[in-house]
Order: C-alpha cells, then structure tokens, then sequence
C-alpha cells in the first residue's frame, strides 16, 4: 500500500526559513517528487530524491531518509511569492500524491 | 517550446453526456500522464503512457474512464457517461525517461481543464 502524510498548513515571515515535512509508506519505493502549486495554476516540478541526503537548488533544499520514509523542503530566504501549496509525491508501484501543505507567507 | 497544451481550458456539461478532454505533450517527450485535482481528494495520478503503450491505469476511477494515445503527440481522455462527482480540474503532464529509463525526470504539466458536470 501507499500512505503519505504532510502538513495541511504552514505560515512563515518573508525573510525566514521553513521546512515542510513529509512522511511516506511506499511498496517498492524509488524515490520522492517535490511540486510548487500557486492557487488556480497547474503544479511545477521543484526536486526529486532518490538517495538519501540534501539536495540544493538555489533557495530551496530537499531532503531524503529512505529508512525513515521521510523526506522535507527546505525554503530559505522566503518571499512572498513562495506562497503556494507544496505537495510532495512518492513515486513506487505507482505515483501517490500527498495532500498538500498550503504555506502563507506574512510581510 | 509552447509546452504542454490541453484542450478545452473549461468545459461544462450535463450528467450522461460525453467529455472528451485532449492532450498535446511537449514534443520528444516520451512519458504522458493524466492526473485529476479536486478539494477532496488531492491530485490523483489516473494513468501513464510511455511510447504511446499505457503503462499503469490503476488510477482510472471505473469503466467509463478511458485514455488513449494514438501517437506522440496527442493522447485524450474521454469520460462517457460523466457523473456531477467527475467535476475537477484534470491535469496532462509530459516528462522525458530518466537515466535509469523510468519516468523519473521533471514532469511538465500543462494549464489543465477545469470540468463541471451539472
């Protein structure tokens, strides 16, 4: 089966730093996607992991225990525009969506 | 590149009718996906293709569900009869194989049709 849990919302202030986590239970697991979706707009592709360990992209990092079927999003530096819902994907037998973390991002 | 194009943006119909929705991949994409975005459910993966051939449809809601791919460059979902609980935004995607071969590089998604069936 395939279960993955985040968090439903998150607010944070323009400047700081958020970690969005996520936890998964994945049969055949092969690795865990990371999708940025602004309100009313189709979701774009932010990270994927196979291997443990942290990945960076500029202001945003991913993060992977392939033990502990976990990962997170670390956004640094945040800004306004980082407003949008996070959802992360875990890619198995097939693909599972999470629910979705909506983060609010305060001046 | 236009990116991924889908047709019609909105669509609104009656209960029983036919909907066809239709996909055009970014060109030399090789993987498809249809995946279907409500308040209740999240995004839901219905089906992939990879090189036309479907792939995993375990996702397709019931029989009146059916997707296809006559070429690479266009694929449709159809649902027939369509049901009010069908209403959602429905999302293509395209991506190109990874180095290991499986569908596991960036997925490009495209504006996505928003259904209402009344």
């Amino acid at each position: 089966g395939q279960n993955i849990d985040q968090p439903t919302e998150m607010t944070a202030t323009e400047g700081a730093i958020v970690q969005i986590n996520c936890t998964y239970q994945t049969s055949g697991f092969n690795g865990l996607f990371w999708y940025q979706q602004h309100a009313g707009e189709a979701p774009t592709f932010l990270s994927y992991n196979v291997l443990d360990g942290l990945e960076e992209k500029g202001r945003f990092s991913s993060f992977l225990s392939r033990s502990k079927g976990y990962s997170y999003l670390l956004l640094k530096e945040l800004q306004m525009k980082d407003s949008a819902s996070y959802l992360c994907a875990s890619y198995g037998q097939n693909f599972v969506f999470g629910p979705g973390t909506r983060l609010s991002v305060l001046p | 590149d236009a990116g991924v194009i889908q047709s019609p943006r909105h669509e609104v119909t009656e209960m029983g009718q036919e909907v066809t929705l239709r996909c055009k991949p970014i060109s030399g994409h090789d993987y498809l996906f249809w995946y279907r975005q409500t308040m209740m459910r999240g995004l839901e993966l219905l089906i992939y293709f990879n090189n036309n051939v479907p792939i995993d449809d375990s996702g397709m809601p019931e029989d009146r569900f059916s997707a296809k791919m006559p070429n690479a460059s266009f694929s449709t979902l159809k649902i027939q009869p369509s049901e009010p609980r069908d209403s959602a935004v429905y999302f293509c995607a395209s991506s190109l194989s990874s180095g290991t071969g499986g569908p596991t590089d960036t997925q490009y998604f495209g504006p996505g049709t928003r259904l209402t069936v009344l």
